[in-house]
């Protein structure tokens, strides 16, 4: 079965610093992996996703992520925090092959301290 | 990319009653999922919709609990029935990009639903 693991519920980091936001995977077959931001009040955005390639992904706000295949992990990653990335944060894989749902992990909220 | 809208953003209401939540694409999509985030919870998916057939539900979902309709290939609805207290939920449709191959999924804003 797909399932993603969000170990940490918080993560603060101050203003400047860079942030990591763990995620690991289990999957049947290739996985497709993704990064959902959801800010207060509003609906998920995406941020940035892994089909094949690069392992290191880049996407929207300055964030990436780097897939790494022998730790099944796909952290997200910013260099340089802004107050205004303090959402919750989801990693998401696609379901079994040849479905089109996600599994979302319990998600992270990350608080960037100004 | 798609945008989606849905009505209403938010209610409250009352147990044993019942809440339609519409969902509208800006573009075709074939597929259609709706979701629920429980609070402090992460999402769940409730079921599928396809266009001209029966939504495909998920372990724990019931059609008789949560009827979904989807009459075109922009629109969709999903009924929470009988509602009790434990239904409070944020509930969230998607649809996955309409290019091909992308497998990006996008949400909409959400229905905060309170039942009371």
């Amino acid at each position: 079965a797909q399932s993603v693991a969000q170990p940490e519920d918080q993560v603060n980091v101050a203003e400047g610093n860079p942030l990591t936001v763990k995620c690991t995977y289990s999957v049947s077959g290739n996985p497709y992996l993704f990064w959902y931001v959801q800010y207060p009040n509003r609906g998920l955005q995406f941020l940035l996703k892994y089909i094949t390639g690069d392992n290191l992904v880049k996407g929207s706000y300055g964030f990436e992520a780097e897939f790494n295949k022998s730790q099944t992990s796909f952290h997200l990653k910013k260099p340089s925090a802004l107050v205004s990335d303090s959402a919750l944060y989801f990693c998401a894989v696609r379901g079994l092959p040849g479905a089109n749902n996600l599994f979302f992990g319990t998600g992270t909220r990350l608080t960037v301290i100004p | 990319s798609a945008v989606i809208s849905q009505k209403p953003s938010r209610d409250i209401c009352q147990r044993g009653t019942s809440l339609t939540i519409q969902c509208q694409v800006d573009s075709q999509v074939t597929m259609m999922f709706w979701y629920r985030q429980q609070p402090g919870q992460s999402l769940t998916l409730i079921a599928t919709a396809n266009q001209g057939s029966e939504a495909t539900y998920e372990s724990g979902f019931v059609i008789d609990k949560f009827p979904i309709s989807r009459p075109n290939l922009t629109f969709s609805t999903l009924t929470v029935s009988n509602m009790s207290p434990e239904d409070s939920s944020i509930y969230l449709c998607s649809v996955e990009d309409p290019g091909t191959d992308t497998y990006e999924q996008y949400f909409g804003p959400g229905t905060r639903l309170t039942v009371t």
